[in-house]
């Protein structure tokens, strides 16, 4: 079975705290893309990183960094100094064989100022 | 500006009453996608077109239908035989090559009388 868990539903925390969105995938693909996207209140989503299964290492870009391992099969997105622009829905998606994708339920981000 | 325009953005329909929802997108994008987003449930692939005059279903496209005679248009009909139509409505493209990075609309919520 391929499937995308993300079991924080909701996260709140006050403006220039670090937070870490959890993303648990299951596969039996050997080769496989992992992809966080992002989901303001205007109702879009914005593709924030695509990971291939092959690249392990970590990504850091700005205030966001995501840390992919295989061997807990978690893709985990955490956003340092958080701000209240970062306030939105988080989806976690895998990229099945057949080249669709499968989204995780989401996480829920609320930034306080 | 390229992007993609789904219309409308807010429908009431009664029950028993077909509805369409407009998809159009100046991307120049081969491939587009329809999905369907409730509370806790992510994101749920209905529809894709690979290219013009083709489509397949996703994984819920019983009650739903759909015609691709342009590229740039992808219009979701949501028949009567949807059982729970209530929902948000996401259309997206994909650009040749760029695997798993979808562009989205703003989405049109559906809300069934």
């Amino acid at each position: 079975a391929q499937k995308v868990t993300q079991a924080q539903t909701e996260i709140s925390v006050v403006e220039k705290e670090d937070v870490t969105l959890d993303c648990v995938y299951e596969t039996r693909d050997t080769t496989y893309y992992l992809f966080w996207y992002k989901q303001p209140p205007s109702g879009e989503l914005v593709f924030l990183i695509r990971r291939n299964s092959f690249d392990e290492q970590n990504e850091i870009s700005g205030r966001y960094s995501w840390n992919f391992q295989k061997s807990t099969s978690s893709f985990n997105f955490t956003i340092t100094a958080s701000q209240v622009v970062d306030s939105a829905v988080y989806f976690c998606a895998l990229r099945r064989d057949t080249g669709k994708l499968i989204f995780g339920q989401g996480t829920t981000l609320q930034v306080k100022p | 500006d390229g992007g993609i325009t789904q219309s409308p953005k807010y429908l009431f329909r009664k029950e028993g009453q077909n509805v369409t929802l407009s998809c159009e997108q100046n991307l120049n994008h081969d491939a587009m996608y329809w999905y369907r987003q409730d509370p806790g449930q992510g994101l749920r692939l209905i529809y894709y077109s690979q290219i013009v005059n083709d489509f397949q279903k996703g994984d819920i496209a019983e009650g739903y239908s759909v015609s691709r005679e342009k590229k740039e248009s992808f219009p979701l009909t949501v028949t009567s035989a949807q059982k729970n139509p209530t929902a948000f409505y996401l259309c997206a493209t994909q650009r040749e090559g760029r695997v798993g990075e979808l562009f989205f609309g703003e989405g049109s919520r559906l809300t069934v009388l």
